[in-house]
């Protein structure tokens, strides 16, 4: 059993499209996040939801949205995508508190081209 | 503002030496320190983590770290590396804020490459 599971784990689109990556955790975990690691391997935060609630939303293009339909789903969606928007996105999850640290998704590679 | 620096950003070591990979981080209060593993293509395990009580903490794996309030450090250890070590390696620190509540974020520092040699 996949503990969180994002899909797809490659997506290659081109400039201009929309695009969507999907998050899931079985952990029962309250909180999730979405991190981007660029090409440097620099991981850094873009957002988190509590619950549903939007918690942090780092200095992120509002091309991108978050969406947490329920506290076990984070999905984010990206309007007119960019060059620069390439990169490995991973999800993951934790308790509020995070002393036990997160649990990450294996990550979505994506190309824009 | 919370920081992690890992000043090493490649190590070599051969197989059976001993490993030390430095961190250094910056927090307002008691922090949660962590570090991960990371695999060619794959997702970030946890390796260890320390929040209270003994300052030096086993993980999995037969890794190891000390966390050291007056130097602010965190430094991960291991006493005979073997081939399957060979990865990225990230620190990274978070923890409860003034109001005593955190919803968890974690900053991570910039990965420690490491090679092992046959």
């Amino acid at each position: 059993d996949t503990a969180v599971s994002q899909t797809p784990k490659y997506l290659v689109t081109q400039m201009g499209n929309d695009k969507s990556i999907k998050c899931e955790q079985n952990l029962g975990h309250d909180t999730m996040y979405w991190y981007k690691q660029d090409s440097k391997k620099f991981l850094k935060i873009m957002f988190s939801y509590n619950n549903k609630e939007l918690i942090i939303n780092e200095t992120v293009p509002n091309r991108f949205s978050p969406k947490s339909p329920d506290k076990a789903h984070l999905n984010l969606h990206i309007n007119s995508l960019e060059l620069g928007d390439s990169a490995v996105y991973f999800c993951a999850s934790s308790h509020p508190q995070v002393r036990g640290g997160y649990t990450f998704g294996s990550g979505t590679r994506l190309t824009v081209v | 503002a919370q920081s992690v620096t890992q000043p090493d950003i490649h190590i070599t070591v051969s197989e059976g030496a001993s490993l030390e990979l430095r961190c250094n981080y910056s927090y307002g209060a008691t922090p949660y320190l962590f570090w991960y593993v990371q695999s060619p293509g794959q997702g970030l395990q946890l390796l260890l983590k320390y929040f209270s009580g003994d300052t030096l903490v086993q993980g999995i794996k037969g890794f190891e770290a000390e966390f050291k309030r007056s130097q602010s450090s965190f430094n991960l250890r291991k006493p005979s590396v073997h081939w399957s070590d060979a990865a990225e390696y990230f620190c990274a620190v978070g923890g409860a804020n003034a109001g005593g509540t955190s919803y968890g974020k974690l900053t991570f520092g910039q990965g420690t490459i490491l090679t092992v040699h046959p």
